[in-house]
């Protein structure tokens, strides 16, 4: 089992929907997660932390945290053509981050 | 966010030669880096964690005398890719920890990678 699993996707949304990204993590002990966006060909870029359960918001991204299900999610609501990217989930170890594979994101006009 | 440079942006050599890779925390210390590699279509992979004045902990099957990490100060780290061959073309992205007032000390912010390709 992966310690970081996301679905790979691609995950295909319309301009304006809501689109939902999830992840499961394996360490129950795990505290802090994190989610970054990365477009092709560049670096990855935070979007947001999470420690504590429920949700956390911050304009258009909404994170979610279930621990007790080890589970992370990420909304975007009202998505936009240059939400279009891949969704990396991370989850941090003694100090590292572990990542999962991503998931591939289509926002369609 | 905290900006996190890399230079070069990208990088042709020749198999064999050595290529040096800098990362620089512009507006902050960074005690911590970590230096990473992304192979098309897959997820990013930890090489090493470089600490400031100390040696770098290499992840199990990274060879140390491949990749030389050295942080000789809180605002950058180098990585030298030695006698590089073509499996080593990749994507080489660095990222360092932020600490200062309300953020968190574990957040990592990455640089805009360097794309190595070895002829």
């Amino acid at each position: 089992q992966k310690e970081v699993e996301q679905n790979s996707g691609p995950l295909s949304v319309p301009e304006g929907a809501i689109a939902s990204l999830n992840c499961t993590y394996s360490d129950r002990g795990s505290q802090s997660f994190f989610w970054y966006r990365q477009y092709s060909g560049k670096s990855p870029e935070l979007i947001m932390f999470i420690y504590s359960n429920g949700d956390k918001e911050d304009g258009r991204f909404t994170a979610q945290l279930n621990k007790a299900s080890q589970y992370v999610s990420l909304l975007i609501r009202d998505s936009q053509p240059s939400d279009s990217a891949t969704y990396l989930c991370a989850v941090l170890k003694g100090g590292k981050l572990i990542f999962g594979q991503g998931t591939e994101l289509s926002v369609k006009p | 966010g905290a900006v996190v440079s890399q230079h070069p942006s990208w990088v042709i050599c020749k198999s064999g030669t050595s290529v040096k890779i800098e990362c620089r925390s512009l507006d902050f210390q960074a005690t911590t880096m970590f230096w990473y590699r992304q192979f098309p279509k897959q997820s990013l992979m930890l090489m090493a964690t470089s600490n400031e004045g100390s040696k770098a902990t290499y992840e199990q099957g990274v060879e140390k005398d491949k990749f030389l990490i050295n942080h000789a100060s809180l605002t950058l780290s180098t990585l030298t890719v030695t006698s590089a061959h073509p499996e080593d073309s990749s994507f080489y992205i660095c990222s360092a920890n932020l600490a200062g007032a309300g953020e968190s000390l574990e957040t990592q912010y990455f640089g805009p990678g360097t794309r190595l390709l070895v002829l």
